[in-house]
């Protein structure tokens, strides 16, 4: 696709629900990133998958948070249990592969409110 | 581990005034870094970025940023700036594997027609 896609754009759910987030990278991109932009802690790093392997977790806040990629495309950024410190925009990033000279394309981010 | 350190947190500026926004880095690898802006309702853009050679770094819609190592900055600058310059502006560093990327956190600039 032209760019990366994300969605849902919006979602609102209660406390204590599991919601899912889903990204699309940009085609042929091996290198998926997940970030989150908060209010109190701007924005943060989350996982980073290489084709289908996520070789560092240690981003994710909790073990509330999983994500998964499969078929080295579409990912998918699970939370469990929502809390309301979980309200954030979700931001999902794609580059051709993960080096420093590839350049990391974000997404529109999916606003995630928890009440 | 490394950290990004932007001290204008806004900004307010008159068009065709210059610009200059701080950003500070703490790492210690091979240093890549970026400048990203975020329009009002927009993603993620990337302005520029750093990888070696030429320390001044000439990126989109008329911004450069310049690489001080021993400074450990990353200024981002604009002669003369457009209303269509507000945004918020974020610079970031890389980490070495190239799978990280720790942001500052951020500036807003309101340009003032």
């Amino acid at each position: 696709g032209a760019g990366v896609s994300q969605s849902p754009s919006n979602k609102v759910t209660e406390k204590g629900k599991d919601v899912e987030l889903r990204c699309d990278p940009i085609s042929g991109h091996t290198a998926l990133y997940w970030y989150r932009q908060s209010l109190g802690q701007g924005l943060e790093f989350l996982i980073y998958f290489q084709g289908n392997s996520a070789p560092d977790k240690s981003g994710l806040p909790s073990d509330r948070f999983s994500a998964e990629r499969t078929g080295g495309s579409v990912s998918t950024l699970t939370i469990q249990r929502t809390q309301q410190e979980d309200s954030a925009v979700y931001l999902c990033a794609s580059s051709y592969r993960s080096s420093p000279t590839d350049t990391q394309y974000f997404g529109p981010g999916t606003r995630l409110t928890v009440l | 581990a490394q950290s990004v350190s932007q001290h204008n947190h806004h900004v307010i500026l008159s068009e065709a005034a210059s610009l200059e926004l701080g950003c500070n880095y703490s790492y210690g690898g091979t240093v890549n870094l970026f400048w990203y802006v975020q329009y009002p309702g927009q993603h993620l853009q990337l302005l520029l970025k750093y990888f070696s050679g030429d320390p001044l770094v000439k990126g989109i819609k008329g911004f450069e940023a310049e690489f001080i190592k021993s400074k450990f900055s990353f200024n981002l600058r604009k002669p003369s700036v457009q209303w269509s310059d507000t945004a918020e502006y974020f610079c970031a560093v890389l980490n070495n594997a190239g799978n990280m990327l720790t942001f500052g956190g951020g500036t807003r600039l309101m340009v003032k027609p």
